[in-house]
């Protein structure tokens, strides 16, 4: 069973950083392109970043772009991200997400989702 | 920026069909569908426009034609109350872009 477990998430004042991290386990983590997709509270969701399943390729919604570094270290099966330069508007719950290949393509879709951590800027 | 539009909310009776729908320039890309209960994580219900995952009811299903996909879920039950969510992907920006979100209500 695929379990995906996220922390990190807290308080932290504008202009500050913080670093989410999300365990895996139940499924090949190195086979597989991963993700965080966040939720302002109230509001919709919304694609992050994305990380191929050897790291060697990255992808960032433009509204975090030069903020946020997605990584990962396939020998601890954990995936990270580094978020600098904090604003209000990053204020939302992060999910984990994994994805359906181990190269990331636009194309494809969220397979299964972690229960998320809070962010409150 | 690519925008993909769904209805904030949608009704049903118990027992009826819902259909949500999802628009914009989709015409040549796939489209996904996610369930969303309150207070907790989203869940896939459909891929690639038509596709259900394991464990998803056979209710569920998806469509596609020019640039509107739709999710139809048949002999709705309470438990399908939730927001569900169409997800597609950006070719031009290499992003994947959610739709608004629609809110069904089983009345």
């Amino acid at each position: 069973e695929v379990q995906l477990l996220e922390s990190g998430g807290g308080l932290v004042q504008p202009g500050g950083s913080l670093r989410l991290s999300c365990a895996a386990s139940g499924f090949s983590f190195r086979s597989f392109a991963m993700n965080w997709v966040r939720q302002a509270p109230g509001k919709g969701l919304e694609w992050v970043s994305g990380i191929s399943g050897r790291g060697g390729s990255t992808y960032y919604a433009d509204s975090v772009k030069g903020r946020f570094t997605i990584s990962r270290d396939n020998t601890k099966n954990m995936l990270s991200l580094q978020m600098n330069s904090l604003r209000a508007d990053d204020t939302a719950i992060y999910y984990c997400a994994k994805d359906t290949a181990v190269n990331w393509n636009y194309v494809n879709y969220f397979e299964s989702w972690g229960q998320g951590t809070l962010v409150t800027v | 920026s690519y925008v993909v539009t769904q209805a904030p909310s949608v009704s049903v009776a118990p027992g009826k069909t819902a259909t949500i729908t999802c628009g914009g320039d989709i015409g040549r890309t796939s489209v996904h569908w996610y369930q969303q209960k309150p207070g907790q994580a989203p869940v896939l219900v459909i891929y690639y426009d038509g596709d259900r995952p394991s464990g998803i009811p056979e209710r569920f299903s998806g469509s596609k034609s020019g640039n509107t996909a739709t999710l139809t879920i048949s002999r709705v039950e309470a438990g399908d109350e939730a927001d569900y969510y169409c997800q597609v992907g950006d070719s031009s920006s290499d992003h994947r872009v959610f739709g608004g979100g629609t809110k069904l209500t089983v009345l």
